[in-house]
């Protein structure tokens, strides 16, 4: 069956240091991959998406991921987080299927 | 554009009581998914509807079950309710299904069964 795993679940970084949150999914064909973000009381929301192309994708608020096939990995960076980066992150893959599988999310807490 | 809406936004009801979730996609979105979210098992993918037709299906019992009507807008049910259905059922909106596309997310549904 498909998944998709986020190794961390929390995380705490302070303002300033780089961020990398990880994302692995299992399945070996053509995959449509997504990050989304739920900002504490906000609804969930896109940061950014992977189709096809380019496989370093950049996305809004300074956020860019790198799909890389061979490691079946689609993670998540920041070069300098800021406070307002607190939230739950969630990886999401579409697998050669009709339908959207998310991963448990991890939780990003900037210290200010 | 209006957002995805959700009603209720919370919801407390007892065990083996049932329950119904509404919600309206963004104007011109066709394609309404719905999702579980609890801390410990984060998204779980119930159901999604396209042009009244339920397309896909999660693993989840037949208590679940949902319908969408002409105007795209959706509801979902849950009968009998147990503790572990207390949730935060979210409703997700998209111009396609096939392949899905960015899903725009409601605020969800928060229900407590007591």
């Amino acid at each position: 069956a498909q998944s998709v795993s986020q190794h961390n679940h929390h995380v705490i970084l302070s303002e300033a240091a780089s961020l990398e949150l990880g994302c692995n999914y299992s399945y070996g064909g053509t995959v449509n991959l997504f990050w989304y973000v739920q900002y504490p009381g906000q609804h969930l929301q896109l940061l950014l998406k992977y189709f096809s192309g380019d496989p370093l994708v950049k996305g809004i608020k300074g956020f860019e991921a790198e799909f890389i096939k061979s490691k079946f990995s689609f993670n998540l960076r920041k070069p300098s987080v800021q406070w307002s980066d607190t939230a739950e992150y969630f990886c999401a893959v579409n697998a050669g299927t009709d339908k959207i599988i998310f991963g448990k999310g991890t939780r990003l807490h900037i210290l200010p | 554009k209006a957002g995805v809406t959700q009603t209720p936004r919370y919801l407390i009801k007892t065990r083996g009581q049932q329950v119904t979730l509404s919600c309206s996609p963004i104007s011109g979105h066709r394609s309404v998914s719905w999702y579980q979210q609890t801390p410990g098992q984060g998204l779980q993918f119930l159901f999604e509807y396209f042009s009244e037709t339920q397309r896909n299906k999660g693993n989840f019992p037949g208590r679940f079950s949902g319908r969408q009507f002409s105007n795209s807008r959706s509801e979902m049910n849950v009968s009998t309710l147990e503790l572990g259905d207390s949730a935060l059922y979210l409703c997700a909106s998209s111009s396609s299904y096939s392949p899905p596309d960015t899903q725009y997310f409601g605020p969800g549904t928060r229900l407590t069964v007591l």
